[in-house]
């Protein structure tokens, strides 16, 4: 059985461009999560989505958004990139709502900004 | 208060020894509990999962719930040097859909 996949592994983009990270969760997963980790913040929780709608978002700014598509499948888009952004962004998938059932990770993207 | 709190680390223990991992919460409706590990450079991975008070075993590892004190624990017993990663405590959200997770405990198994 596939894990959670994300692409791609590894960006280099420069402030004030834009990016979009994809995350194909497992087979028949409806949820996905996404996650900012930084060593200094740790997991920083950044959105929800099940069944297409985003249920709940973290405190970040306006230019970090996502969506998910009607196989699950999901992306994030940061615009107007920052220094601060350059994170390693992680999403889960969990068979039903996050936090009720076991979430599983891809292995992220580590996006560098310069 | 945050949400989910963890003993700082880091944590070292010799090779075959236990080591023990704290994690309370403050969510009271949290009903759910994870633990992931994670190594350096890579994605969390779940280990363990336990959803009622007591312990639950997984070969070398027990996590430990007790809802009524809102705190979890998880027992790393006969470490291994591969065992020395983070790990990190997720109580499962009781009015949202966050998973909330500590800042992580890292383990060092010394051979």
């Amino acid at each position: 059985k596939a894990g959670v996949t994300q692409t791609p592994r590894y960006l280099i983009k420069t402030r004030g461009q834009q990016v979009t990270l994809s995350c194909s969760p497992i087979s028949g997963h409806r949820s996905v999560s996404w996650y900012q980790q930084t060593p200094g913040q740790g997991l920083q929780f950044l959105f929800e989505y099940f069944s297409e709608t985003q249920r709940n978002k973290g405190n970040f700014p306006g230019r970090f958004s996502g969506r998910q598509f009607s196989n699950s499948r999901s992306e994030m888009n940061v615009s107007t990139l920052e220094l601060g952004d350059s994170a390693l962004y992680l999403c889960a998938s969990s068979l039903g709502p996050s936090g009720v059932t076991e979430a599983f990770f891809g292995q992220g993207t580590r996006l560098t900004v310069v | 208060q945050k949400e989910v709190e963890q003993n700082s680390g880091p944590l070292s223990v010799p090779e075959g020894a236990i080591a023990s991992l704290n994690c309370t919460y403050s969510d009271r409706g949290s009903q759910s509990f994870f633990w992931y590990r994670q190594y350096s450079g890579k994605s969390p991975e779940l280990i363990m999962s336990i959803y009622s008070n007591g312990d639950k075993e997984d070969g070398r590892f027990t996590a430990q719930l007790n809802k009524a004190s809102q705190y979890v624990s998880l027992l790393i017993r006969d470490s291994q040097p591969s065992d020395s990663a983070t790990y990190l405590c997720a109580p499962s959200p009781s009015n949202d859909y966050k998973l909330s997770f500590g800042a992580g405990t890292t383990v060092t198994v010394r051979a």
